[in-house]
């Protein structure tokens, strides 16, 4: 069964760079049905996609988030990884990763998740 | 942007009850919509994906609604593992989440 497991630090410096990886184990990240992807929710409130790419390195970002965020795929490690730039407070959340699946074509969703990691920024 | 709306915001609620969750799209999503169910500290889980499909070994307790601009999530006869959060995802253009609904115990 596919698992996935956040890591990274917990905390950031405001202006800084956050780098969160996400392991997957139980399958391949070279699955051509799937995408993997980033999602996040600040401390009581709702879910917010960041991005998702697949493994051949096609991405898909938050517009919002579009100028800050960077996903990449690590295959011989199994991994993909997060880079969200002059991060502040406002991106102090739970940072999920997921498995973004495809079907015909069109990314529908995640349907398989890592447990979360709490990322704070703070001076 | 695609904003989703969801209503309302809490129900409360007792075991047995019949529940209905609705969410509302800024414009049409066509029936690219997905709900998910989340409990305290755990992440999300997909329950219902094309407005209307059950994800594998979700109850069919759970039933999903609607095209366009408006859909349902209906739990038929609430059980104590229902209560939860639960958001509405649409993916016509990005993957957009309405901002939740508590269910919570009446």
């Amino acid at each position: 069964q596919m698992q996935l497991q956040e890591s990274g630090p917990g905390q950031a410096k405001p202006s800084e760079t956050l780098s969160l990886t996400c392991l997957v184990s139980g399958g391949s990240i070279s699955s051509r049905s799937y995408y993997w992807g980033w999602i996040r929710q600040p401390p009581g409130q709702g879910l917010e996609w960041i991005g998702s790419m697949f493994s051949s390195g096609s991405t898909y970002y938050n517009p919002s988030l579009n100028s800050r965020v960077t996903i990449s795929v690590d295959t011989s490690k199994n991994q993909f990884s997060l880079k969200l730039s002059s991060v502040t407070a406002a991106d102090t959340a739970v940072y999920y990763c997921g498995r973004h699946r495809m079907i015909r074509g069109r990314l529908d969703v995640f349907d398989v998740w890592g447990q979360g990691t709490l990322v704070t920024v703070s001076s | 942007d695609i904003q989703m709306t969801q209503s309302p915001s809490t129900v409360s609620a007792s075991v047995g009850d019949r529940v209905t969750i609705t969410c509302r799209a800024s414009q049409s999503v066509s029936n690219w919509l997905a709900w998910y169910q989340q409990k305290p500290g755990k992440a999300p889980k997909a329950l219902i994906y094309k407005a209307s499909s059950l994800e594998s070994g979700v109850p069919s307790r759970f039933s999903g609604s609607g095209s366009g601009t408006e859909f349902t999530l209906t739990i038929s006869s609430l059980q104590p593992d229902d209560f939860a959060t639960y958001y509405c995802q649409e993916y016509n253009s990005y993957w957009t989440f309405g901002q939740g609904t508590k269910v919570e115990i009446k």
